[in-house]
């Protein structure tokens, strides 16, 4: 079936990268997400991967995708502690064509200055 | 400015009430989704709608309707609201179901 699944938390020193990880068991996933969730606030897409892809960089974003292994990794570079929020993975199906997206259960990201 | 909106954005009610969450979006997509948000379950899909008048369950569909009559609004209808439906919900809509999902701020619904 479908899961997504993250640890649900995370906290690091202001400058340092951060890691969160996440765990996907579709194989036919088509596109993975990562969406940043502030507090009181909706979902804000941060980046995406294609599933063809391995690797993608977006200024301090860093996104990694081993599909052997079914994993999706964000690095944050130079953290600070406005990045500080819950962060979701999610993955979509190409082939349902439902546009549902599945959603881990979220990491929190805690910056201590 | 390109958006979803959702009123209420906070909502207390009693059980049995019916209620309704409005979603409307002003970037012309076609998919529309609603999803509710419950502490260590991430978000999970209620229903969606491909264009108008086309809608469909997700995942967790029981005790909620929707309708999509106009292309910008997708409402989320609670017939008989129960303390279960307790939850922060989303709208989120995109061009086409794949593409990127633009969400709303949330509306949190407690039912007494």
């Amino acid at each position: 079936g479908e899961d997504v699944e993250q640890s649900l938390f995370l906290s690091v020193r202001e400058g340092d990268s951060s890691v969160i990880n996440c765990t996907y068991t579709d194989s036919s996933s088509t596109y993975l997400y990562w969406y940043k969730q502030e507090p009181g606030a909706g979902l804000q897409l941060l980046t995406y991967i294609f599933s063809n892809m391995d690797m993608k960089q977006d200024q301090r974003l860093t996104v990694l995708l081993n599909k052997k292994d079914k994993h999706l990794s964000l690095r944050i570079a130079d953290t600070q502690t406005g990045d500080s929020a819950i962060y979701f993975c999610a993955e979509s199906h190409g082939s349902s064509n439902t546009g549902k997206l599945i959603f881990g259960q979220g990491t929190t990201l805690q910056v201590k200055p | 400015e390109a958006q979803v909106t959702q009123n209420p954005r906070y909502l207390i009610t009693v059980t049995g009430k019916k209620l309704t969450v409005t979603c409307s979006q002003n970037m012309n997509h076609e998919y529309m989704s609603w999803y509710r948000q419950d502490p260590g379950l991430g978000l999970r899909q209620i229903y969606y709608s491909m264009n108008v008048e086309v809608t469909d369950k997700g995942d967790v569909p029981e005790g909620y309707k929707v309708s999509r009559k106009e292309k910008r609004n997708f409402p989320l209808i609670l017939e008989s609201p129960s303390p279960n439906q307790t939850s922060l919900y989303f709208c989120a809509s995109s061009l086409y179901p794949l593409y990127e999902q633009y969400f709303g701020p949330g509306t949190r619904l407690t039912v007494t």
